[in-house]
């Protein structure tokens, strides 16, 4: 069975510029969370979604905003880069009991 | 809010040298769980413990529960350099989200 994927590995962009990221669940798990993992920290959690809906959030701008499609992919978008918005943002997919997150390789977004 | 907070930030060991590292919560925890992300990967999943005084063993490794809930912790014993990487620990949070600790760094050198 296919893991998480995640879509593009690497992006650089420039200041005030908007990226999208893409995110494909494990076949079956339909719930999706964003996390942001800056250099020398753990995954910060940014937004979880099960069934479309937006179960949580976290504290973070509201220039950071996701979405999940019918077939449970995600998006998570970001509008006006910050160079503080540089990291790594993984996507974890989970069964809908509290459990292990299976997270994909990760996003590696460089702003300059 | 809970916050997870794990000690020490680093280990350095010779190889076959014995590494723990602690997590502690600030909140009582419904269960706890243990990832291992070597450099340039992804954080992977090791284990949940949900249990108060729960222990559990995978080979080298083994993860303890406090009996408050608050606290936890992993041994390696005996490192290989193949276990390099940062270990997380991670409460719940709301949802089926977690809160990461900022992890310890284990450098395993020959």
């Amino acid at each position: 069975d296919a893991g998480v994927t995640q879509s593009p590995t690497h992006l650089i962009k420039t200041r005030g510029q908007h990226v999208t990221l893409r995110c494909s669940p494990i076949s079956g798990h339909k719930s999706v969370s964003w996390y942001q993992q800056v250099l020398g920290q753990g995954p910060q959690f940014i937004f979880q979604y099960y069934e479309k809906e937006e179960r949580g959030r976290g504290n973070f701008p509201d220039r950071f905003s996701a979405r999940q499609f019918p077939n449970y992919s995600s998006e998570l978008n970001v509008n006006a880069l910050l160079l503080g918005d540089s990291a790594l943002y993984l996507c974890a997919s989970s069964q809908p009991d509290p459990g292990q997150q299976f997270f994909g390789p990760g996003t590696r977004l460089t702003v300059l | 809010g809970q916050q997870v907070m794990q000690i020490p930030q680093y280990q350095h060991v010779q190889e076959g040298e014995d590494f723990t590292t602690y997590c502690n919560s600030s909140t009582t925890l419904s269960n706890i769980q243990w990832y291992k992300q070597r450099p340039g990967g992804h954080p992977v999943f090791l284990i949940q413990l949900v249990k108060s005084g729960e222990v559990k063993k995978q080979k080298r490794l083994t993860f303890q529960f406090g009996e408050a809930k608050k606290n936890s912790s992993l041994h390696i014993t005996a490192t290989q350099t193949t276990d390099v990487g940062t270990y997380f620990c991670a409460g719940p949070r709301s949802g089926y989200a977690l809160n990461f600790g900022k992890g310890t760094s284990l450098l395993v050198t020959p």
